[in-house]
């Protein structure tokens, strides 16, 4: 596709309860990110894939938070037993390159995804 | 750690009324600071990167500029549709490089 999607673009649960959210980077891109935004914060790194590498998940605030990349593509980025503390907008991004070599790669964003936990 | 601070929070501007954001850094080792753009619902829209003080980068009415310590993003003449909330980011050398540590954005509202 043209750019980063996402999905779903709004996704409310109930504490508790298991959720998945879904990033599909632009084409050819071999880098991906998550981050999270909440309320008045700023962007907050969560985890890092770079092609068949082993992702940074250095950032992921706790062992309810996961992700995988398939294929290199698209990504899921999944949160068990969601807490109130976890809603926030999570947005995915991709690049052309990680950080190997001159990486000034500028990172795009996907339009995000509003988690909203009751 | 890195630390990415933005001044003001909100500025409201009449249609014309040229200004600039500030975004004060501290990062070990610069590799690159990142200006984005985002409107209410949307993800980030990159707008620039600057790599080394002294640089300055213009897309239509806005400006980029860097020092050592610190970015500002000029406005010249803006319209209401420059409205939106502006993000900048610092991206560090060495272990974690690939992560970009954001400020709070300024959020910029423009009156016809």
């Amino acid at each position: 596709g043209a750019g980063v999607s996402q999905s779903p673009s709004n996704k409310v649960t109930e504490k508790g309860k298991d959720v998945e959210l879904r990033c599909d980077p632009i084409s050819g891109h071999t880098a991906l990110y998550w981050y999270r935004q909440s309320l008045g914060q700023g962007l907050e790194f969560l985890i890092y894939f770079q092609g068949n590498s082993a992702p940074d998940k250095s950032g992921l605030p706790s062992d309810r938070f996961s992700a995988e990349r398939t294929g290199g593509s698209v990504s899921t980025l999944t949160i068990q037993r969601t807490q109130q503390e976890d809603s926030a907008v999570y947005l995915c991004a991709s690049s052309s390159r990680g950080s190997g070599g001159p990486s000034y790669n500028e990172q795009f964003f996907g339009p995000g995804t509003r988690l909203t936990v009751l | 750690e890195d630390q990415v601070t933005q001044s003001p929070e909100a500025l409201r501007l009449q249609e014309g009324e040229s200004s600039s954001l500030n975004c004060s850094y501290t990062v070990s080792g610069l590799r690159g600071l990142f200006w984005y753009r985002q409107d209410p619902g949307k993800g980030p829209e990159f707008l620039f990167t600057l790599y080394s003080a002294g640089e300055e980068k213009e897309k239509e009415r806005l400006k980029a500029t860097l020092t050592k310590k610190e970015s500002f993003l000029h406005i010249t003449a803006p319209k209401p549709e420059d409205s939106a909330t502006y993000l900048c980011a610092v991206r560090r050398s060495g272990a974690g490089s690939y992560q970009l540590t954001f400020g709070k954005g300024t959020k910029l509202s423009v009156i016809p």
